[in-house]
């Protein structure tokens, strides 16, 4: 089955421990995106890659790192989280670049830090 | 000013009411424009693409208007299952690469 997945699905951490969200599709996209949804600020792009080895901030990157060492992996790290973090995260990946196209979105993480 | 903006509702109709969502964008340069449906607590699942000329898919219209740049999406005969929250989304030249620009949602409860 054509999917993205994400794990964990559920988090709760306290403030400074380093956590990673992992993010795989299995579609052969190039394309792949991180974001975040707060409530009244809808999805927000954190960091998005058009290739391997291609990395690029969105709107809201603080706070983030990613890497992109394989097509089908794109996992995010928080390095030190901190409160403000808590939020629903969803990856999502896409064939072309640039979001020109249909975007696949895994299932969501809902990460809270205390 | 937010980049997409959408009134966030929630827009509460009976079934099969025709239901109308506008969706402001302050990009004049945004490119192309989609419709997200996302159920509660679920990931966004693209509805339809916005064309210029508008676009029909059964039940759903959606119209772009570039002079007032705005976007809109029309359901006809509304069923249970359109119950969600609609996203606009408007794609939009930066830099190298392109950003896609989500809207807060617009929510909507179809009630028997």
């Amino acid at each position: 089955e054509a999917q993205v997945t994400q794990n964990p699905r559920y988090l709760i951490t306290v403030t400074g421990k380093k956590l990673t969200v992992t993010c795989s599709q299995n579609m052969n996209h190039e394309y792949m995106s991180w974001y975040r949804q707060d409530p009244g600020l809808g999805l927000r792009q954190i960091y998005y890659s058009m290739n391997v080895e291609v990395t690029d901030k969105g709107d809201v990157p603080e706070g983030y790192k990613v890497s992109r060492k394989e097509k089908r992996n794109f996992p995010l790290i928080l390095e030190s989280p901190s409160p403000n973090q808590t939020s629903l995260y969803f990856c999502a990946s896409s064939p072309m670049g640039g979001g020109r196209d249909e975007q696949y979105f895994g299932p969501g993480t809902r990460l809270t830090v205390t | 000013r937010k980049e997409v903006e959408q009134d966030p509702g929630p827009f509460n109709v009976p079934e099969g009411a025709t239901v109308a969502f506008n969706c402001t964008y302050s990009n004049s340069a945004s490119q192309s424009f989609f419709w997200y449906r996302q159920d509660c607590r679920k990931e966004p699942k693209l509805l339809m693409s916005v064309y210029s000329s508008g676009n029909e898919d059964g039940r759903f219209t959606a119209q772009l208007n570039r002079a007032s740049q705005y976007i809109s999406l029309l359901i006809r005969d509304s069923k249970l299952s359109d119950s969600a929250t609609y996203l606009c989304v408007a794609l939009s030249p930066f830099g190298s690469a392109r950003q896609l620009t989500f809207g807060s949602g617009t929510q909507l409860t179809v009630l028997p």
